[in-house]
C-alpha cells in the first residue's frame, strides 16, 4: 500500500490563480514527520517545509502555506496567486520513528504547469 | 553553505561499462542517501550512511551495484558492469544528526546524475 498519495498526476492553471496540491498519508506510528519537495525542470530536489507529527499549525511562507489535518491524514500544499516559476514537479513525503527516520516515502509527484 | 554536490551531472555510457557517481555531502551532516529517480518507479532509497557507515542497503537492485563513504565527505555510488534498464537519475542526499534541532530529519538533495546507459 502507498504510504503517500498524491492523486493529481497533472495540474495546469494560468498565472495568479491558487492552486491546491493534495496530500494523503498513511502511517501507523504516532511521532513522524511531513515534507514537501519541489523539483524544478532543472531537476534538483529543493526542499520545502517539514512538520512534525505533533505540530498540526498550519504554516504560511509568502505565497506558500500548508494545510496538515492528522483527522484526514492530509498535508495540503496551497500557492497563492501561482507565478510561471512556480512549475515543477512537487514531491510530499514521509519519514516515521519506526525507521528513526531516516526512510522517506514519497509519493509520485503532482506536476505543476502554471501558464501565463 | 555549499550545498550536496554530485558528479558527473550528466554521464552517457555504453552497456557493459562501469559508471562511478561521486557525492560530497554538506559538511558536518551525519547522513548520506543515495537515491534512484525513474518515470516508472519514482524516488527510491537505494542505500544510506550513519557516520560513513552503511546501515541499510536493501533498496540496492542488485550486486552490480555497490556504494561506498571512505570518509565523512566522499560517497561513491559503483554501477558493473551498467545495463540500459539503469538509466535514471541518482541524487545524493545528506542530513545533519537527529538532535540538531529544526534541521534535523530533513534531507537535502544533491542536483542529481543523469545517468543514461545505451
Amino acid at each position: 500500500a502507498q504510504k503517500v498519495t498524491q492523486a493529481q498526476t497533472e495540474i495546469s492553471v494560468v498565472e495568479k490563480e491558487d492552486v491546491t496540491l493534495d496530500c494523503v498519508y498513511e502511517t501507523r506510528d504516532t511521532t513522524y514527520y511531513l515534507f514537501w519537495y519541489k523539483q524544478p525542470p532543472s531537476g534538483e530536489l529543493v526542499f520545502l517545509i517539514r512538520r512534525n507529527s505533533f505540530d498540526e499549525q498550519n504554516e504560511i511562507s509568502g505565497r506558500y502555506s500548508w494545510n496538515f489535518q492528522k483527522s484526514t491524514s492530509s498535508f495540503n500544499f496551497t500557492i497563492t496567486a501561482s507565478q510561471v516559476v512556480d512549475s515543477a514537479v512537487y514531491f510530499c513525503a514521509l519519514s516515521e520513528a519506526e525507521n528513526n527516520f531516516n526512510k522517506f516515502y514519497f509519493g509520485s509527484g503532482t506536476k505543476l504547469n502554471v501558464k501565463p | 553553505d555549499a550545498g550536496v554536490i554530485q558528479s558527473p551531472r550528466h554521464e552517457v555510457t555504453e552497456m557493459g561499462q562501469e559508471v562511478t557517481l561521486r557525492c560530497k555531502p554538506i559538511s558536518g551532516h551525519d547522513y548520506l542517501f543515495w537515491y534512484r529517480q525513474t518515470m516508472m518507479r519514482g524516488l527510491e532509497l537505494l542505500i544510506y550512511f550513519n557516520n560513513n557507515v552503511p546501515i541499510d542497503d536493501s533498496g540496492m537492485p542488485e550486486d552490480r551495484f555497490s556504494a561506498k563513504m571512505p570518509n565523512a565527505s566522499f560517497s561513491t555510488l559503483k554501477i558493473q558492469p551498467s545495463e540500459p534498464r539503469d538509466s535514471a537519475v541518482y541524487f545524493c542526499a545528506s542530513s545533519p544528526r537527529r538532535d540538531s534541532g529544526l534541521s534535523g530529519n530533513t534531507i537535502y538533495f544533491g542536483e542529481g546524475s543523469w545517468l543514461t546507459v545505451v
